[in-house]
C-alpha cells in the first residue's frame, strides 16, 4: 500500500526566511508522482508542486521547489522568501500507476505559520 | 476558466437526515474523485467517477454512502441517515484525461463542511 508520513505537525518560521517540510513516503510502484497542496484557513486545497518518480531534475515552481531524494524515498518542499501568506496547512500527496492509480494518498499535514 | 464548483459550501444536518453534496467538475474535466477530510487530518479518498461509471469506490463506506455522476449536471455524493461521525469537509477534485499518469493533477474545489447535530 502507498504511504505518505509527515512528520513535523507544526512549524513556526520568521517572515523572509526559507522552510523546508518534511515529506517521506513508501510505495512499490515502479513509476508514481507526489505532490504538494497548501490548505489556507479558508479551506481550500490549492495545488503548488508535482514531481515525477522518473524526473530527473528536482521540480521547481516560483518560491516552492521540491527536493526530491529517490533513494531516501522522500520529496521535502522548500519555500523560499516565506511571507505571512504562506501561513497554511501544507499536504504531500502521491499517487502510483498501478496500485489505486486514480487516487492521491495524503499525509497528515504540516501547520506552517509565519511570524512577521 | 472557473474551477471545481461545489455546494453547499456549508451543510448542517440532523442525525438521521440525508445530505446531499453537489460537485461541478472543472471545464473539459469528465472525471471527478470525492476525498473526505476530518478535522486536523488529510484527505482520505473515497470514489472515483467517470461520465454515468464509478470507476473505484475502495474508500466508500459500504453503509448509507452512495455517489454517481450523471450525463448531465454534478456529481452528487449523497449520504443517508448521517451520523455525528460524518462531521467532516468533503472536497471534489476533478481532472481531465483519463489521469492514467501519475503526473495527472487533479484539482480541487472549495469543499463542503458538513455538520451532524
Amino acid at each position: 500500500a502507498q504511504k505518505i508520513t509527515q512528520t513535523q505537525p507544526g512549524m513556526f518560521v520568521q517572515e523572509k526566511e526559507a522552510v523546508t517540510l518534511d515529506c517521506t513516503y513508501d510505495t512499490s510502484d515502479p513509476s508514481y508522482g507526489l505532490f504538494w497542496y497548501k490548505q489556507p484557513s479558508s479551506g481550500e486545497m490549492i495545488f503548488l508542486i508535482y514531481q515525477g518518480s522518473y524526473d530527473q531534475q528536482n521540480a521547481t515552481e516560483g518560491r516552492y521547489s521540491l527536493n526530491f531524494q529517490k533513494a531516501r524515498k522522500s520529496a521535502n518542499l522548500v519555500i523560499s522568501a516565506s511571507q505571512l501568506g504562506d501561513s497554511a496547512m501544507y499536504f504531500c500527496a502521491m499517487r502510483g500507476i498501478i496500485q489505486g492509480a486514480q487516487k492521491l494518498v495524503f499525509g497528515q499535514g504540516t501547520r506552517l505559520t509565519i511570524n512577521p | 476558466n472557473a474551477g471545481v464548483m461545489q455546494n453547499p459550501r456549508h451543510l448542517v444536518r440532523r442525525r438521521g437526515q440525508e445530505a446531499r453534496l453537489r460537485c461541478s467538475p472543472m471545464k473539459g474535466h469528465s472525471h471527478v474523485y470525492w476525498y473526505r477530510q476530518l478535522p486536523e487530518e488529510g484527505l482520505k479518498f473515497m470514489v472515483y467517477l467517470q461520465k454515468e461509471n464509478i470507476i473505484d469506490e475502495s474508500g466508500m463506506p459500504k453503509e448509507r454512502f452512495s455517489a454517481e455522476f450523471p450525463k448531465e449536471g454534478p456529481s452528487i455524493l449523497r449520504i443517508q441517515q448521517v451520523v455525528r461521525g460524518d462531521s467532516a469537509a468533503y472536497f471534489c477534485a476533478s481532472s481531465p484525461s483519463p489521469g492514467e499518469a501519475p503526473q495527472e493533477t487533479q484539482y480541487f474545489g472549495p469543499g463542503t463542511r458538513l455538520l451532524v447535530l
